[in-house]
């Protein structure tokens, strides 16, 4: 049974048009994850939610933002996708903060900005 | 920016061979240490965690060396369902709640019969 779910699993989107990728977790996990993946490069967090507390990383454009209407779902909103926001995004939970707590990822979704 | 660099791969090796990664991280405040495997076009799944007294999980051993700043991962026996590539990932203290995960980009282990 899948844990996290990401869809849709392939989206296509034009340059500046914005999107919203969806994110949902039947795990009851207290923290949300975002990545962003590139070909060939590291998985690289955006930002994650402890409960309703969205935490950004510092390097992260202002052209991506999240919300988290409740445990279940969580969305990443770019606003206007440039050529360079073509990714893999990641999706993970992790039960709450901490190295003890694994982080399990979703399928991803694969954005192509056209 | 804190970094964690891997070999760069690809590994091609024949079924039966043991094979080795290694792995550093530029902080040396990193708290723990773990070994992802991710497939082709797939999730990252944790493969096992690291400790400094290092540890072993079957065919998989994991080292950590906390003076050098440097991991490693061995697989003896390589299977071809061992194909993947391997993320090393570091721990770092956030600055906030949550878990700031670092990976290295990964090294790509092909399995040949």
């Amino acid at each position: 049974d899948a844990m996290v779910i990401q869809n849709p699993r392939y989206q296509v989107t034009q340059f500046g048009k914005p999107v919203t990728l969806s994110c949902s977790q039947t795990l009851n996990h207290n923290v949300m994850y975002w990545y962003q993946q590139k070909s060939s490069q590291a998985p690289k967090l955006l930002f994650h939610y402890y409960d309703k507390d969205f935490n950004n990383e510092a390097d992260t454009p202002d052209n991506f933002q999240s919300r988290r209407p409740n445990t279940s779902f969580c969305f990443l909103d770019i606003r206007s996708p440039g050529l360079g926001d073509a990714a893999m995004y990641l999706c993970a939970t992790s039960r709450s903060a901490g190295p003890s707590y694994e982080q399990y990822f979703g399928p991803g979704t694969r954005l192509t900005v056209t | 920016r804190k970094e964690v660099e891997q070999d760069p791969g690809p590994f091609n090796v024949p079924e039966g061979a043991t094979v080795a990664f290694n792995c550093t991280y530029s902080n040396s405040a990193s708290q723990s240490f773990f070994w992802y495997r991710q497939d082709c076009r797939k999730e990252p799944k944790l493969l096992m965690s690291v400790y400094s007294s290092g540890n072993e999980d079957g065919r998989f051993t994991a080292q950590l060396n906390r003076a050098s700043q440097y991991i490693s991962l061995l697989i003896r026996d390589s299977k071809l369902s061992d194909s993947a590539t391997y993320l090393c990932v570091v721990y770092e203290i956030p600055n906030q709640a949550g878990t700031a995960l670092i990976f290295g980009k990964g090294t790509t282990l092909s399995v040949s019969s």
